[in-house]
């Protein structure tokens, strides 16, 4: 079955840039979209159609596409940030699709 | 303002039937489709299906076929998931979702927390 894969976990600093990717075959061909999970609250979309983002998103967020992989990237990561992030798109049958989701921390 | 109100917690032993809800308002229900999504503690996020209001069609994800039912009463601008034998594994938290054209969701409900336990 199709799958989108992402790294389990990513560190950052205060300050600097955070990359989070997600690979899957079918991503030249389908948008994805990324979503912000913190604790005990429901998932917030922070990028869709791979690198659009939603009015009230900070600017710090931007996504992009090459090939199979798309990138969430953090620029001057600040402390608020750390949380899940879950890449999500469309497999050939249309059935929607998560990744396994990628804990990030602020150091 | 377009909001999702599920139903709250529930507790519920092995075997047992339940539905929770999903009220839509801020928004013209039938316009957009309905997402369910599980997510078990501590673990990530899985699709389970989309609903279309305006005509109750229905695309499970493989995973969920026959295992859930969902439902919608556009009367009452209302989506529904359903389970006819819970099992402990089911214990999660369940969250609706607005979709978007572009396949993607735009607003989330709080979640509906599921315990199933004897």
């Amino acid at each position: 079955s199709y799958e989108l894969t992402q790294p389990p976990s990513v560190s950052v600093s205060p300050g600097q840039t955070a990359r989070i990717t997600c690979s899957g075959d079918a991503l030249p061909k389908q948008y994805a979209h990324w979503y912000q999970q913190k604790p005990g609250q429901a998932p917030v979309v922070v990028i869709y159609k791979d690198s659009e983002r939603p009015s009230g998103i900070p600017e710090r967020f931007s996504g992009s596409s090459s090939g199979t992989t798309v990138t969430l990237t953090i620029s001057g990561v600040q402390a608020e940030d750390e949380a899940d992030y879950h890449c999500q798109s469309v497999d050939s049958s249309g059935t929607w699709i998560f990744g396994g989701g990628t804990k990030m921390t602020v150091l | 303002e377009v909001q999702l109100v599920q139903s709250g917690a529930e507790v519920k032993k092995p075997g047992e039937s339940l539905k929770i809800s999903c009220k839509g308002s801020g928004y013209s229900f039938t316009s957009f489709c309905i997402g369910w999504v599980r997510q078990m503690p501590g673990k990530g996020l899985e699709w389970m299906g989309i609903i279309y209001p305006s005509d109750s069609g229905i695309k499970y994800s493989p995973s969920f076929q026959d295992q859930v039912t969902m439902s919608v009463d556009k009367s009452v601008s209302t989506a529904y998931l359903q389970w006819s034998s819970l099992k402990a594994s089911d214990t999660a938290m369940y969250y609706c979702a607005r979709l978007t054209g572009y396949d993607y969701v735009e607003y989330w409900g709080r979640g509906t927390l599921v315990t199933v336990s004897p």
